[in-house]
């Protein structure tokens, strides 16, 4: 069946450093990949996504990088600041589905340290 | 603001108890889903609709049933709880063509 697993359960990094999230999926028909961040009580924030003809993708201090050679999907934060403390989540959906579903990972725990 | 919101907040339900999770949104989407996350296991499918008057079931729709019967509101039903059900329920909504959702805050409910 589908599934989408993340590498590590937690990610410490220093303050300042760049981070990388990755994450595995297993259906090569999904069409887009997108990464969401949760704080602490709130809900998952939408924050880069994919297309799966693309390889790379950027945004504010975040890339986005796709290998659909190995399924690997990775999240690059630049330069990590406290505030990016928080739960990360990569989700794939699309293929031959049209409902919009998404599946999740488990996710992955990034710790700043000041 | 504009965004999805869900209430309550928090509930305590006794097992066997029934109550209905309400989620709105107000950006006119066409898509609404409800998600269950616990520790461990990420975000799970529970139930969604494609639109006004529909819906389907997702990866784990047992011990729910839901509603849409306004386009702007998505209703989570439990009609018997168990304590299986203790969890953080997650509404979400999306437009056609978007691929992110927009999330509420979550509910959590805790069945004793």
């Amino acid at each position: 069946g589908e599934s989408v697993g993340l590498h590590l359960p937690t990610l410490s990094v220093q303050e300042g450093d760049n981070s990388i999230i990755n994450c595995a999926y297993s259906n090569s028909a999904s069409d887009y990949f997108i990464w969401y961040k949760q704080e602490s009580g709130k809900g998952p924030q939408f924050i880069i996504d994919i297309r799966s003809n693309m390889d790379k993708r950027q945004g504010q201090r975040v890339t986005v990088l796709l290998n659909k050679t190995v399924k690997h999907l990775s999240l690059q934060i630049a330069a990590t600041q406290p505030g990016d403390s928080a739960v990360y989540f990569c989700a794939e959906g699309g293929g031959s589905s049209n409902t919009g579903k998404l599946i999740f990972g488990q996710g992955t725990t990034l710790q700043v340290k000041p | 603001n504009a965004g999805v919101t869900q209430t309550p907040k928090f509930r305590v339900l006794k097992t066997g108890q029934s109550m209905t999770l309400l989620c709105a949104q107000d950006m006119n989407h066409e898509y609404m889903y409800w998600y269950r996350q616990d520790p461990g296991m990420g975000l799970r499918l529970i139930h969604y609709s494609v639109g006004e008057g529909t819906t389907a079931k997702g990866e784990v729709p047992d011990g729910y049933n839901v509603s849409r019967l306004k386009k702007q509101n998505f209703l989570l039903g439990l009609e018997s709880a168990a304590p299986s059900q203790t969890s953080v329920y997650f509404c979400a909504s999306r437009r056609a063509g978007n691929y992110g959702y927009t999330f509420g805050s979550g509910t959590r409910l805790t069945v004793v």
